[in-house]
């Protein structure tokens, strides 16, 4: 069974960090893209990054280039989002997720984090 | 960026009724679209992949249709548990984007 666990999220002020951790199980990860997705208090769902499994090549969305930072590590298991930078519209549930091998789908998908920015 | 717009926003239907959401991709996106249903506090569910190939364990009461720029997906059967939001994504191009979401509630 694949399961996601995320964690890292909290409360964080305007301009902090914060590195969110989604743990994996169930499956080969090294073989599997990965990607993080939000939802923001009533709106509905961002795509913010992808990372291939065994080349590490990135993708982001224009809202969180060069402040959000996707990585993963492969012999822990686990995928990671590295937020700087924090805007208060940056407040959300964060979602960590697995790419089909044969599609540009998310099948599996965990839980979810939050994330708050507030001063 | 291609930009993916869902119609309707909201709408509400009884038990046993049929209903289709509809999704405008900007530009061509062959057939490199998903819907996902989403139920608040619970994680996004993948219903269909490629336009119109079902995920495994998705009941057949879901189906998708189209190429191109305009898609559909189509609910059968409407129960209580399928009330949710329902999103299309494009996998075509970089950045990945999902529709705005389709809220259906069931009277």
């Amino acid at each position: 069974e694949v399961r996601l666990l995320e964690s890292g999220g909290g409360l964080v002020q305007p301009g902090g960090s914060l590195r969110l951790s989604c743990e994996a199980s169930g499956f080969t990860f090294i073989n599997y893209a990965m990607t993080w997705v939000r939802q923001a208090p009533g709106k509905g769902l961002e795509w913010l990054c992808l990372i291939r499994g065994s080349n590490f090549k990135a993708y982001y969305a224009d809202s969180v280039k060069g402040r959000f930072t996707i990585s993963r590590d492969n012999s822990k298991n686990t995928l990671y989002l590295q937020m700087n930078s924090l805007r208060v519209e940056d407040t959300a549930l964060y979602f960590c997720a697995k790419k089909r091998l044969d599609a540009g789908s998310f099948d599996d998908w965990g839980q979810g984090t939050q994330v708050t920015v507030s001063s | 960026d291609t930009q993916m717009t869902q119609s309707p926003f909201s709408l509400s239907a009884s038990v046993g009724d049929r209903v289709t959401i509809t999704c405008q991709a900007s530009q061509d996106i062959r057939s490199y679209l998903n819907w996902y249903q989403h139920k608040a506090g619970k994680a996004p569910r993948l219903l269909i992949y490629d336009a119109s190939s079902l995920e495994t364990g998705v009941p057949s009461k879901f189906s998708g249709s189209g190429s191109g720029t305009h898609f559909t997906l189509t609910i059968s059967s409407l129960q209580p548990e399928d009330t949710a939001t329902y999103y299309c994504q494009q996998y075509e191009n970089m950045p990945l984007t999902f529709g705005q979401g389709t809220r259906l509630e069931i009277k």
